[in-house]
């Protein structure tokens, strides 16, 4: 089977711009997460989709979203982006039987300038 | 209290050590405790996931939790320099799919 991937691998951007980042899962995955790894917080979750509807969120400004289509794709979103924001931005799916095997994919690399 | 403490290390061993790396953690609703890997500039691996207290081992790797201490440890037997990589614990509820990491111990093996 196939991993996790995610596009693009690298992105540069502007402080005030938006930027979204997509996520395909394992096939016949249909839970998909998101994290966001920086040096200094470590690896922190952003929000849990399952079958289009989110499931769960973490402690981010409304800045960040997202959201899942009916082929378990997933995107998220940050808008005005802040020079804070630039992290590797990570998706993990994981099968139904076990939702707590996550498996991830390489990352988003976001810079803000 | 921190939810997860790890010891960022960095543990630098020679080959063929057995190396401890080391998790606490305070929320006893957690359930299901993982390890995971992560090579520089590659995303995170699961190598192990325990739901029990006690060990389970899988080829070079055991993976111990002591619930009643709230520990949980990961051993590498006979550790090789591809073993050199950040090791990262993480726990779930079960309930919930939200990970709780810790910040992880970078660990090399030197040949």
């Amino acid at each position: 089977k196939a991993g996790v991937t995610q596009t693009p691998r690298y992105l540069i951007k502007t402080r005030g711009q938006q930027v979204t980042l997509s996520c395909s899962p394992i096939s016949g995955h249909r839970s998909v997460s998101w994290y966001q790894q920086t040096p200094g917080q470590g690896l922190q979750f952003l929000f849990e989709y399952f079958s289009e509807t989110q499931r769960n969120k973490g402690n981010f400004p409304g800045r960040f979203s997202g959201r899942q289509f009916s082929n378990s794709r997933s995107e998220m979103n940050v808008s005005t982006l802040e020079l804070g924001d630039s992290a590797l931005y990570l998706c993990a799916s994981s099968p139904d039987r076990a939702p707590y095997e996550q498996y991830f994919g390489p990352g988003t690399r976001l810079t803000v300038t | 209290q921190k939810e997860v403490e790890q010891d960022p290390g960095p543990l630098s061993v020679p080959e063929g050590a057995i190396v401890s790396l080391n998790c606490t953690y305070s929320n006893s609703a957690f359930q299901y405790f993982m390890w995971y890997r992560q090579y520089s500039r590659k995303g995170p691996e699961l190598l192990m996931y325990t739901y029990s207290s006690g060990n389970k081992e899988d080829g070079r790797f055991t993976a111990q939790v002591d619930k009643s201490s709230k520990y949980i440890s990961l051993f590498i037997r006979d550790s090789q320099p591809s073993d050199s990589a950040t090791y990262l614990c993480a726990f779930t509820q079960g309930g919930s799919e939200k990970l709780v990491f810790g910040k992880g111990t970078k660990l090399t093996v030197n040949p």
